[in-house]
């Protein structure tokens, strides 16, 4: 697609149910990551693939949280038995050659607004 | 973690003046970029500086980078209303497997 897309753009749930939330990255690009961003502050890592392996998931909070990209394209950030601390925007980069190919640059999407009640 | 951290915090200015923002980091880094990123929309790149560069220039953007004292600016010259956003650093570490954030600027250009 023309940019990385994001679903959904808003997303309210109880507290004790499961989110899943999607990332479709530029076509062709082998970098996927995955951020979390409250407000007012700068985004903070959670996890990253090339193709469809994840290279790092160092920045998952805890292990309700997982995240996967199973054909190397799209992704799925899966939080389950959410707590209302969850609630953020979670964004979604994609990177043509990742961070030490090419320019190195990472393209976001807009975002997904995560609201635990 | 976030490893960069921005100075200052906020920024107001008037249309046609300069605007700078620093940024400091903790760890050794294989190159430093700037994001803008309007009312809470997604980030986008503005600029990249490699670890052996000290000054690049991007139209109205000029970028230092000082790797002794891990420091960074970002310069936007003949600012204008449509800059008003946050400015993030983020910073690429040597293996080049994260890209970690600070916590942004927020610059307000008033016309």
């Amino acid at each position: 697609g023309a940019g990385v897309s994001q679903s959904p753009r808003y997303k309210v749930t109880k507290r004790g149910q499961d989110v899943a939330l999607r990332c479709d990255p530029i076509s062709g690009h082998v970098s996927l990551y995955w951020y979390r961003q409250a407000l007012g502050q700068g985004p903070e890592f959670l996890t990253y693939f090339n193709y469809e392996a994840q290279q790092d998931k160092s920045g998952l909070p805890n292990d309700r949280f997982s995240a996967e990209r199973p054909e190397g394209s799209i992704s799925t950030l899966t939080i389950q038995r959410t707590e209302q601390r969850d609630s953020a925007m979670y964004r979604c980069a994609s990177s043509l050659l990742g961070l030490a190919g090419g320019a190195g640059e990472l393209f976001f999407g807009e975002g997904s607004r995560l609201t635990v009640l | 973690s976030q490893q960069g951290e921005e100075d200052p915090q906020a920024l107001s200015i008037q249309e046609g003046e300069n605007a700078t923002m620093n940024c400091s980091y903790k760890t050794s880094i294989n190159n430093l970029q700037w994001y803008r990123q309007n009312s809470g929309r997604g980030l986008v790149h503005l600029i990249l500086i490699r670890s052996n560069e000290r000054e690049k220039h991007s139209g109205r953007l000029r970028v230092t980078l000082d790797t002794s004292k891990k420091s960074s600016s970002l310069l936007i010259t003949a600012s204008r209303a449509a800059d008003t956003a946050s400015y993030f650093c983020a910073t690429v570490n040597s293996g080049y497997s994260t890209l970690t954030f600070g916590k942004g600027t927020m610059l307000l250009v008033s016309p």
